[in-house]
């Protein structure tokens, strides 16, 4: 079985700071993890992706996520928001063993103040 | 950009209606995929293929149906609409297998049974 919990619906901060959206997931097999955006009105969009490569993970826009497999986490952070940053993200897990069934967590919608 | 399309990108329409939700995609995906999305909820997989004339169903229960008949393309039909099948549905594919590609997404179809 896995899940995926997305800890916050919404995340609100203001043009210029930091971003924290966090992730945890559960998995029988090691998993690969996945960050999606979806801005108003479009499609899910990769951000980046862990598969059981290096830890930390870089992606599109500055965003980079660290699995820390202690923690069964993959939190998404960004140094700096922008303004363009305001979006749904969403978190994804795929066991990489079994049924690979694709588990989507609800969402976290993004607000940046400027 | 993606090359995955979806139309209509909204319809409104009665109950009992016949509708059909059209996905193309213009790069050569074996597989393809139709996912159910909530405000708030994660997303569902109710369809899936993984190439022409194989179609599967998803996690989710679906009174839709799809059809594989060509490589790009992944209709998704509805007999007779009703409010409950209110949602935004979306189509994506995917070169390889999931666990270490990407999902494509289209920009949706948002879907409104009165």
């Amino acid at each position: 079985a896995q899940s995926v919990t997305q800890l916050d619906s919404h995340v609100s901060v203001s043009e210029g700071t930091p971003v924290l959206l966090r992730c945890n997931y559960s998995s029988s097999y090691s998993p690969s993890l996945f960050w999606y955006v979806q801005h108003p009105n479009k499609g899910l969009q990769l951000l980046l992706k862990y598969t059981s490569a290096a830890t930390l993970v870089k992606g599109i826009n500055g965003f980079e996520a660290e699995f820390k497999k202690s923690e069964t986490s993959f939190h998404l952070t960004k140094p700096s928001a922008h303004m363009s940053d305001a979006a749904e993200y969403f978190c994804v897990v795929i066991p990489t063993g079994g049924y690979q069934k694709v588990t989507f967590g609800t969402g976290t919608k993004l607000q940046v103040i400027p | 950009e993606a090359d995955i399309y979806q139309t209509p990108r909204y319809l409104v329409i009665g109950t009992g209606k016949k509708i059909t939700l059209e996905c193309s995609q213009t790069m050569g995906h074996d597989k393809m995929y139709w996912y159910q999305q909530d405000p708030g909820m994660e997303l569902h997989l109710i369809h899936y293929s993984y190439g022409v004339n194989s179609t599967e169903k998803g996690d989710l229960s679906s009174e839709s149906t799809v059809s594989r008949i060509r490589t790009e393309h992944f209709p998704l039909t509805l007999e007779s609409a009703r409010p409950s099948h209110t949602s935004q549905y979306l189509c994506a594919s995917s070169e390889i297998g999931v666990v270490d590609g990407e999902l494509f997404f289209g920009e949706g179809s948002r879907l409104t049974v009165l």
